[in-house]
């Protein structure tokens, strides 16, 4: 069965980065997207970008340009998705989704708490 | 803020219909997905494309879209559809994603 398993929570000074891991398994990692969402405590989901496994090509949201790096290791089927200069407003639960598209989710991993604090 | 806008609340009586909405200018080119998240538990998909369920979803969950308006509508609302439920589609430029800001269901 398809699985996306996530990293443990972190916590991380302002200014700090954070490198998150998403493994995948029961299916060939480089045949769909990897997509990445946030969402902070109480608040809604938010979208960070997408990558192809495959080709390593990226798509950031605009917000993001610049402090979000998205990478893969093909050979462990490990996605990463990489936040600097972080701010207390980047608490929040990072997840990774697999994606046929963009608009189309199908599975998620089960979130990593990210806790950015002085 | 997002591209894509939901009512933040609505409730419906068990069993009754209920129609959740989005509406977003880039919805007049691509269709949303929805998505329904129980509290500490991750998003699950439950519908896709013109209105395409997962396997494991119930069929009375169904979506639709008119003009810059997509709809989910749930059949017969049981008391586990209580949960936030969250659109997605394409922002206006068509590269990127976007989420509406989530519509919390409640079953009376």
């Amino acid at each position: 069965q398809v699985q996306l398993v996530q990293s443990g929570a972190e916590v991380k000074k302002p200014g700090a980065s954070v490198k998150v891991s998403c493994k995948a398994s029961g299916y060939t990692f480089t045949s769909y997207d990897i997509n990445w969402v946030r969402q902070a405590t109480g608040q809604g989901l938010e979208w960070m970008g997408w990558m192809n496994p495959n080709s390593g090509n990226t798509g950031y949201a605009q917000k993001f340009q610049g402090r979000v790096t998205m990478t893969r290791n093909t050979s462990i089927s490990t996605a990463y998705m990489e936040l600097s200069s972080l701010r207390s407003e980047d608490t929040a639960v990072y997840y990774c989704a697999r994606g046929p598209s963009i608009t189309t989710l199908d599975y998620w991993g089960q979130g990593t708490l990210v806790t950015v604090s002085s | 803020s997002s591209e894509l806008t939901q009512d933040p609340a609505v409730s419906v009586a068990l069993g009754q219909t209920v129609r959740i909405t989005c509406q977003g200018d880039s919805l007049r080119s691509y269709y949303a997905s929805w998505y329904q998240q129980k509290p500490g538990q991750a998003p699950v998909l439950v519908i896709y494309g013109k209105n395409n369920r997962p396997s494991g979803i119930p069929d009375r969950f169904s979506g639709s879209s008119s003009g810059n308006t997509a709809s989910l509508t749930i059949t017969g609302a049981q008391a586990e559809d209580e949960a936030d439920y969250y659109c997605n589609s394409r922002d206006s430029s068509g590269n990127h994603g976007v989420f509406g800001g989530g519509t919390k269901l409640t079953v009376l």
